[in-house]
Order: structure tokens, then sequence, then C-alpha cells
């Protein structure tokens, strides 16, 4: 069975630092990894799926790195501001029509 | 693209009451799932359609809970005699066809509360 995790749970930065928000999975198989942001009270938005054939992907300020082999995501915000306060959420996808299995999402607080 | 819609945005009701939410997906979008997210969780896997066909379902999804696509367009979902711990958020998703890598389109959901 498939488990994600994202440690640590939480995270307070002060307003333009350069940070990491990691995602482990056990299962190597997967067929894509989706990050995610969720306002509180709110859906989710997608921020970047990265392939199973892929090493990253970029989008603006976020640029997420992914190592198969090794079952490790990680998310780079740089320059980070207020507005980027929400939690983040990883999933892994087994199958192009697969369910997504979830983190439990790392919270995080940017500082003004 | 209006996004994912979801209705209403929050239930309240007692215990024992039966409860339906709509998912209106993305126009085009022939997958469809239902997620169900608890407070500091991520969200768990109910089922997923594509097209009007339920295609599978979580073990979590109980005798008390039921999903219909009638044509292969808005999605409804259904929990009889509901609990304390059906007290969560509701979201569904949908997702382009092909097999392809198009990522999961979230609605805002559904916050059930059960009182």
């Amino acid at each position: 069975k498939q488990e994600v995790t994202q440690i640590p749970a939480a995270l307070s930065v002060p307003e333009g630092e350069n940070l990491v928000l990691n995602c482990s999975f056990t299962d190597s198989a997967i067929y894509n990894l989706q990050w995610f942001r969720q306002d509180p009270g709110k859906g989710l938005t997608s921020l970047l799926l990265i392939q199973s054939s892929q090493r990253e992907q970029t989008s603006g300020r976020l640029n997420a790195s992914l190592d198969k082999s090794s079952g490790r995501s990680t998310l780079y915000i740089a320059a980070s501001q207020p507005g980027d306060s929400a939690t983040y959420l990883c999933a892994v996808s087994s199958g192009a029509n697969s369910k997504l299995t979830f983190g439990k999402g790392i919270t995080l607080s940017v500082r003004p | 693209d209006t996004g994912v819609s979801q209705n209403p945005r929050h239930k309240i009701t007692k215990r024992g009451q039966n409860v339906t939410f709509r998912c209106d997906p993305i126009s085009e979008h022939n997958r469809l799932y239902w997620y169900r997210q608890t407070l500091g969780q991520g969200p768990e896997f109910l089922t997923y359609f594509q097209n009007e066909a339920q295609l599978e379902k979580s073990r979590l999804l109980s005798d008390r809970f039921s999903a219909e696509r009638p044509k292969g367009s808005f999605s409804t979902l259904e929990i009889q005699r509901t609990e304390q711990g059906d007290s969560a958020m509701y979201l569904c998703a949908s997702r382009a066809p092909g097999e392809g890598n198009q990522p999961q389109h979230f609605g805002d959901g559904t916050r059930l509360s059960i009182l």
C-alpha cells in the first residue's frame, strides 16, 4: 500500500527566504506526482505535476523535483512571500486514471 | 474553463439524516473523483467515475454511501443515516480524457457537519 509522508507538519519562515518542502513515498512505481496548495476552508489548487520520467518541473518561483528511485520529491519556493502561506500537499498516482494518494501536508507560514 | 463546482459549500445536519452533495466537473472532463478530508489530514480517495461508469470504490465507502454520475456529467454523493464520523470536507476532482499526464482539478468542497 502506498504511503506518502510530509515532514515537518508545519513550517514558519521570514519573508524572502528560499525554502524546500519535502515529500516521500514508499512505493516507487508511480505514474506521476502532483503538488497542491490548499488555503483554509478551500479546495486544492494544482501547482505542479511531474511525470515519472521527469526529474523536475518549474512554474514561476516554484520548482518541484522527483527522485523516483529513492521515493522522494521536493518543492522549492524561491523568495517566499506572505501570500505563499498555505498548506502544501503532495500526492502520487500509480496510473493514468488512478486515484491520488496524499500526504498530510505541510502548513507554511511566511512572516512579513 | 469555469472550474469544478460543488454544492452546497456547507451542510449542517442532525445525526441520522440523509444528505446529498453535487459536483459539476470541468466541461468535457470525463474522469471524476470523490475524496474525503478530515482536519489535519490529506484527502482520502472514495470513488472514481469514467463517464457514467463507477470504476473504483474505496473500502471507506460504506453501504451508507452511494455515488452516481447518471449522464456522465455531474455527480452526486449521498450519505444515508449520517454519523458523527461523517463530518468532513468532501472534495470532488475532475480530469481530462486521455492517457497522458493531465492533473486532477479540485473543487472547493462541501463541508459536512453532523450535530
